[in-house]
């Protein structure tokens, strides 16, 4: 089956450790993109790739990094720098050309 | 920046009714449009997309207008059915990631 894959679905982790959420897609999309959903708002875009070892920052990226070693994966790393980690985050892939995303199922972080 | 209004918030209507949801953008100059549908707790189900050169696009019971001039997009569901019970969003975008609403809360009484 063709989708996009998170991993895992629920993370807990200790503030001041560094964590990394999985994301995985075999759709054979150039574009993927990390969003972040917090109660009461809409989804808001963290990190983007369009191609492979490219990347560029969203409108929330302070505190996250990522990488695009692979055109399937692009995992995301919450660093202890982010002041508010906890929320839900959501993978998305795009199809060239309509930019249509298709989004994976999530993953919920709880920093405590 | 692109900012995406939702109104209504929220909405109850019983079983088979029409009904209308709308989303408001302010800048005009998207690639696209794109609908979604989210169940609690999960991820988003990509309902509907209209390109910036189209007015609407139609799925089964769905239909989806787009006016780039006013900044506007309507979501229609026909003979609506308790499973259309969700959070629907709209998002405008292109290559370089999607602005999203807040979303319209549905819930359709049996």
């Amino acid at each position: 089956d063709g989708g996009i894959t998170q991993s895992p679905k629920y993370l807990f982790r200790k503030e001041g450790q560094n964590v990394t959420l999985s994301c995985e897609q075999n759709l054979n999309h150039d574009a993927m993109y990390w969003y972040r959903q917090d109660p009461g708002q809409g989804l808001r875009l963290i990190y983007y790739s369009q191609i492979v070892n490219d990347f560029q920052k969203g409108d929330i990226a302070e505190g996250y990094s990522v990488s695009r070693e692979k055109k399937e994966s692009f995992p995301l790393t919450v660093t202890s720098a982010q002041k508010n980690p906890t929320a839900f985050y959501l993978c998305a892939s795009g199809a060239a050309g309509s930019y249509e995303q298709y989004f994976g199922p999530g993953t919920r972080l709880t920093v405590t | 920046k692109q900012e995406v209004t939702q109104i209504p918030a929220a909405l109850s209507v019983p079983e088979g009714e029409n009904l209308v949801l709308n989303c408001s953008f302010t800048d005009s100059a998207i690639y696209n449009l794109q609908w979604f549908r989210q169940d609690p707790g999960k991820g988003l189900t990509s309902l509907l997309l209209i390109q910036s050169s189209q007015r609407e696009q139609t799925s089964g019971r769905l239909n989806a207008s787009l006016d780039k001039s006013s900044g506007r997009s309507t979501l229609y569901i026909a003979a609506s059915q308790p499973g259309d019970s969700a959070t629907y969003l709209c998002a405008v975008g292109g290559a370089d990631g999607l602005t999203f609403g807040k979303g319209t809360h549905l819930i359709i009484q049996p």
